[in-house]
């Protein structure tokens, strides 16, 4: 059973600061890898997606990588700016016919000016 | 990407009462789905809604609790019946773009934030 772990829970950081979130899963055989951005009591925006034939995507001032051996991806934040304050949630696709997502429990991040 | 729509955005609902919740597309989409996120807790599928048949559901969840509807390739329902404090939660509806092979992306729409009293 495929099992979303993320790193961690937490996290407060001044602004300006480069940041790491970590997600970590316990089944490789996935089909892709999507981070999300939620804002509190808000629907989901999708940030990436990894192919599981992919190592790495950027977007702007994000950049999430997938080592899919090692069951680990992570989400790099570079300058990080107070509006970039939300929860992160990463979530593995496990097959390309299904809407099933497994979702880590996510990482709240806060940037302070 | 389609542009997901939810009504309502929030709810107060007294226990016993039935909530239906609304979710339309702006394009017709293949596939389409209901999660929830209960509190402090990450999302959660709860079914496949299928055009034209019985939806889909997933371990832990039934249609007596959840009906859902889905009449056409726009639109979808689901309804939480019989409600308890247990079931305050945000419900979230959620469509499968599948774009190129590889990148079949999942979007979803801005949520139902429900709260049983």
């Amino acid at each position: 059973k495929q099992e979303v772990t993320q790193i961690p829970a937490a996290l407060s950081v001044p602004e300006g600061e480069n940041l790491v979130l970590n997600c970590s899963f316990t089944d490789s055989a996935i089909y892709n890898l999507q981070w999300f951005r939620q804002d509190p009591g808000k629907g989901l925006t999708s940030l990436l997606l990894i192919q599981s034939s992919q190592r790495e995507q950027t977007s702007g001032r994000l950049n999430a990588s997938l080592d899919k051996s090692s069951g680990r991806s992570t989400l790099y934040i570079a300058a990080s700016q107070p509006g970039d304050s939300a929860t992160y949630l990463c979530a593995v696709h496990g097959s390309s016919n299904t809407g099933k997502l497994i979702f880590g429990q996510g990482t709240t991040l806060q940037v302070k000016p | 990407s389609a542009v997901i729509s939810q009504k309502p955005s929030r709810d107060i609902c007294q226990r016993g009462t039935s909530l239906t919740i609304q979710c339309q597309v702006d394009s017709q989409v293949t596939m389409m789905f209901w999660y929830r996120q209960q509190p402090g807790q990450s999302l959660t599928l709860i079914a496949t809604a299928n055009q034209g048949s019985e939806a889909t559901y997933e371990s832990g969840f039934v249609i007596d609790k959840f009906p859902i509807s889905r009449p056409n390739l726009t639109f979808s329902t689901l309804t939480v019946s019989n409600m308890s404090p247990e079931d305050s939660s945000i419900y979230l509806c959620s469509v499968l773009d599948f774009g190129r092979v590889g990148n079949e992306k999942l979007f979803f729409g801005s949520g139902t934030q429900l709260s049983v009293l």
